[in-house]
């Protein structure tokens, strides 16, 4: 079956710009995590959606923000764009325990 | 906070030996789940040990659990190339938390 899917894979961007990241979970997961990958700061937890609702929410400013689809599909924005924002964003779904990830989608801001 | 904290923060070893690493959590859990991430991809599920479990298997790797403690290890027997990554240990709470990882890498 098919895997956890991010588009794009690679994505530049310039300060103060948005950006918008997709994640297709596995068939049948409903829920859907997103987590923000830097070298400094480790994987951090960004937020959860089950069956549509934020279940979850880590310690990211209000310009981080999501979304998931009737279709468990899930995307996230990221607003006002700052340098600080560079990171791999992963994306895992799951069917209740064990979380399968995406490939990440590599953010660089300039 | 984190609540998974990897030791060491990086092992090398010879192609053959075995690898060892350890994670500490603050709180207690329901599972406790190992996985492996190659440069720049994303995490791979190894094994997930249930908080009334002590020990499992999954080929060549083997997990401990000691919930009095509040720790966890990972063994990798007879390393391979293939097996470096970094390796992160992460608790289910009411939301899965990662550690920063330990960077394993085998040397030919």
């Amino acid at each position: 079956k098919a895997g956890v899917t991010q588009t794009p894979r690679y994505l530049i961007k310039t300060r103060g710009q948005q950006v918008t990241l997709s994640c297709s979970p596995i068939s049948g997961h409903r829920s859907v995590s997103w987590y923000q990958q830097t070298p400094g700061q480790g994987l951090q937890f960004l937020f959860e959606y089950f069956s549509e609702t934020q279940r979850n929410k880590g310690n990211f400013p209000g310009r981080f923000s999501g979304r998931q689809f009737s279709n468990s599909r899930s995307e996230m924005n990221v607003s006002t764009l700052e340098l600080g924002d560079s990171a791999l964003y992963l994306c895992a779904s799951s069917p209740g325990y064990g979380y399968t990830f995406g490939s990440g989608t590599r953010l660089t801001v300039v | 906070s984190q609540q998974g904290e990897e030791d060491p923060q990086a092992l090398s070893i010879q192609e053959g030996e075995n690898a060892t690493m350890n994670c500490s959590y603050k709180t207690s859990i329901n599972n406790l789940q190992w996985y492996r991430q190659n440069s720049g991809r994303g995490l791979v599920h190894l094994i997930l040990i249930r908080s009334n479990e002590r020990e499992k298997h999954s080929g060549r790797l083997r997990v401990t659990l000691d919930t009095s403690k509040k720790s966890s290890s990972l063994l990798i027997t007879a390393s391979r190339a293939a097996d470096t990554a970094s390796y992160f240990c992460a608790t289910d709470d009411d939301k899965i938390i990662f550690g920063k990882g330990t960077r394993l890498h085998i040397l030919p």
